[in-house]
């Protein structure tokens, strides 16, 4: 069955540091979201990516966050400078469809700690 | 907007006994509801939704959810969980018509199974 793939699969990164969370959405999905979950507490969403542009976005999705698709299979999320509380299980993760009743599929995740 | 409540956060039980892991919601608009399941290091797959038609949801591995409308709840039920049912289990909610990305996840509930 086709999956979302993720890495890397747990990154630790010093406060202040750019991360990049890299996924592949399945192939024929046309929209891609990022979720994060820390611990503890609810898997939030960030933000959503529909032909090539951010189609809904969280007030969590601030100005050190950015998504890219930057060759037709790639989804990225970059943290250009890292906080704490950016500490957290990422979730790539995409859909055929846009409406609410279209199944999103995730990835395994990427547990990210900043240190 | 949409709301969800898992009252349970962990729910223990003996292998072949029968389990119920309570949602309950809230929403000013009709809602689509799924359950999503994290088993140990993986990511959150669909286990079962309700869009439409019976209320009595199936998967193929022996859950179900009904959705009660008049009790804005939609529990999940198995009648005899295996020790491979043992996961983290959330709740979900979206608005009829609001984008996928709008999905409102529960806190989960981490079923753990004794033999």
């Amino acid at each position: 069955e086709p999956e979302v793939t993720q890495t890397p699969s747990h990154q630790v990164t010093q406060m202040g540091q750019e991360v990049i969370l890299r996924c592949v959405p399945i192939s024929n999905h046309l929209y891609f979201y990022w979720y994060r979950q820390i611990l503890g507490q609810k898997v939030e969403f960030l933000v959503s990516f529909y032909n090539n542009e951010i189609s809904e976005k969280s007030e969590i999705f601030d100005d050190q966050f950015s998504v890219e698709r930057p060759d037709g299979s790639n989804f990225t999320l970059k943290i250009r400078s890292t906080k704490l509380e950016d500490s957290a299980m990422y979730f790539c993760a995409s859909s055929e469809g846009g409406g609410s009743g279209n199944t999103i599929y995730f990835g395994e995740g990427s547990w990210l700690t900043v240190v | 907007a949409q709301s969800v409540t898992q009252l349970d956060s962990q729910v223990p039980v003996f292998e072949e006994a029968p389990v119920e892991l309570r949602c309950n919601y809230s929403s000013s608009v009709s809602v689509y509801l799924f359950w999503y399941v994290q088993y140990p290091n993986q990511g959150l797959q669909l286990l079962l939704k309700y869009l439409s038609g019976s209320t009595l949801v199936k998967s193929i591995n022996g859950f179900e959810a009904e959705f009660n409308k008049s009790q804005t709840s939609f529990h999940l039920r198995k009648p005899s969980v295996h020790i491979s049912d043992t996961a983290e289990y959330f709740c979900a909610v979206s608005g009829l018509y609001s984008s996928a990305s709008k999905i409102i996840f529960g806190s989960g509930t981490r079923l753990s199974i004794r033999p």
